[in-house]
């Protein structure tokens, strides 16, 4: 699976928009991009994935660079319990072979 | 929703005893992994199950073993307890069979070895 880099911490004010970056910039074309988040010491929450386009759900957006190279995840309006270490995670889907690798992550601080 | 559930939440062992960590997935979903999350650090995977078959293995030490039942619950041992077992074990389940996966993990049994 493709390496990612996140930056280690940020800081975002409540009701604003944090965005997340991710450079996947080895990612290959079979690759997916998964995030994940993980309030303190809770179990990982799964976000949301693309592969090519663009993707929104209920969480949150996420938006791929057209050349994949990169991504950011979008909390359109961040809420204190927003607060968690967020995984920007590149994976091939096989089936039955899907593990995930968690990575540094960034630790993401929403302040009232 | 049904979730998934792990048991024990909090688990305390002396070294060199053993632990039985469970692990109920949720419904109809058809893989199971494990994962370790020692203090600080990220979680990593140790091993997974597909169709109660093993289907991937991470770093996990020979003193662990773990299995999928016919009901798809699933069970992580760990046997000659150290002090460095000392984390908190998330298991997850996902549906692999159709689509991509979108693992849901449980809220994780904290092990601590004395």
């Amino acid at each position: 699976d493709a390496k990612t880099t996140q930056p280690p911490s940020m800081d975002c004010a409540e009701g604003r928009a944090a965005n997340l970056p991710c450079n996947h910039s080895t990612i290959s074309g079979n690759e997916y991009v998964y995030w994940y988040r993980q309030i303190h010491s809770q179990g990982p929450q799964y976000i949301i994935h693309g592969l090519k386009n663009n993707e929104t759900n209920e969480m949150a957006s996420l938006i791929i660079t057209e050349d994949r190279k990169s991504s950011t995840l979008i909390l359109p309006h961040a809420t204190l319990r927003d607060t968690a270490v967020y995984y920007c995670i590149v994976r091939v889907l096989i089936q039955g072979a899907q593990k995930l690798v968690f990575g540094q992550g960034t630790r993401l601080t929403i302040n009232p | 929703a049904a979730g998934v559930i792990q048991s024990p939440r909090h688990l305390i062992k002396e070294k060199r005893e053993t632990a039985t960590l469970k692990c109920y997935p949720i419904p109809r979903h058809d893989t199971v992994y494990w994962y370790q999350q020692g203090p600080g650090q990220d979680p990593q995977f140790l091993i997974s199950f597909y169709e109660k078959m093993q289907s991937d293995k991470g770093s996990i030490p020979d003193r662990f073993s773990a299995q999928q039942f016919s009901d798809y619950h699933s069970e992580l041992n760990m046997s000659s307890l150290e002090l460095g077992d000392s984390a908190l074990y998330f298991c997850a389940s996902s549906l692999n069979l159709w689509g991509t996966p979108m693992e849901t993990f449980g809220s994780g049994t904290r092990l601590t070895v004395v």
